[in-house]
């Protein structure tokens, strides 16, 4: 069964507004971790952000930013201020109680440009 | 510290050939992961390893074989390589169970012809 969502193909952005990639997650276990990771073209895997099931705040790193509504089941990526070097397919991905020792369920990506 | 490090970047199979990827990380991780990525989706979990002397089927293990050859490495063999396995493979490490960061390596790009 899907447990990740990206419903967003791709999305475009001008440079330095701000941009929301959407996620949305299945789980019935009541702890469990989102994460997103970022993947430019030159192909490797980027760590931008977690949050905890239980973490009581919406994690913020720099300019990265989720939006986590716990009861609709999402985990949106807000970048503030978007630059050129964001371009890039951003990834959601799940750990829960099923999924132990740190395996991850990833979304299909979301590819994001930003025009000058 | 050179993170995880994959080999080799690049590789071209024909049908049937055999191949192992290898895969090290120098972080002294416990658990350690495949996967592969094709186009339009995300990374699919093949085999892991909780910890050393483990190994466990993910969601897509089926043509592949893993050896946990030590805490560090950790490979990845095609016996009898098919055109469905060209894919981008990724190996990537994390602390254990509890961990919440997976460091990925730079991955395989491998096409079987």
């Amino acid at each position: 069964a899907q447990k990740i969502t990206q419903t967003q193909p791709g999305m475009f952005v001008q440079e330095k507004e701000a941009v929301t990639l959407d996620c949305t997650y299945d789980t019935s276990d009541p702890s469990y971790g989102l994460f997103w990771y970022k993947q430019p073209s030159s192909g490797e895997m980027i760590f931008l952000i977690y949050q905890g099931s239980y973490d009581q705040q919406n994690a913020t790193e720099g300019r990265y930013s989720l939006n986590f509504q716990k009861a609709r089941k999402s985990a949106n990526l807000v970048i503030s201020a978007s630059q050129l070097g964001d371009s890039a397919m951003y990834f959601c991905a799940m750990r829960d109680r099923g999924t132990s020792y740190g395996k991850l369920t990833f979304g299909q990506g979301t590819i994001l440009t930003v025009h000058p | 510290n050179a993170g995880v490090t994959q080999t080799p970047k690049f590789q071209v199979l024909k049908t049937g050939q055999s191949m192992t990827l290898q895969c090290a990380q120098d972080m002294n991780h416990n658990s350690m992961y495949w996967y592969r990525q094709d186009p339009g989706m995300g990374l699919r979990l093949i085999y892991y390893s909780a910890s050393e002397g483990t190994t466990d089927k993910g969601e897509v293990p089926n043509g592949y074989n893993v050896s946990r050859l030590n805490k560090r490495e950790f490979s990845l063999r095609l016996e009898s390589a098919a055109p469905s396995q060209t894919s981008v493979y990724f190996c990537a490490s994390s602390e254990g169970s509890t961990a919440y960061e997976q460091y990925f390596g730079p991955g395989t790009r491998l096409t079987v012809t």
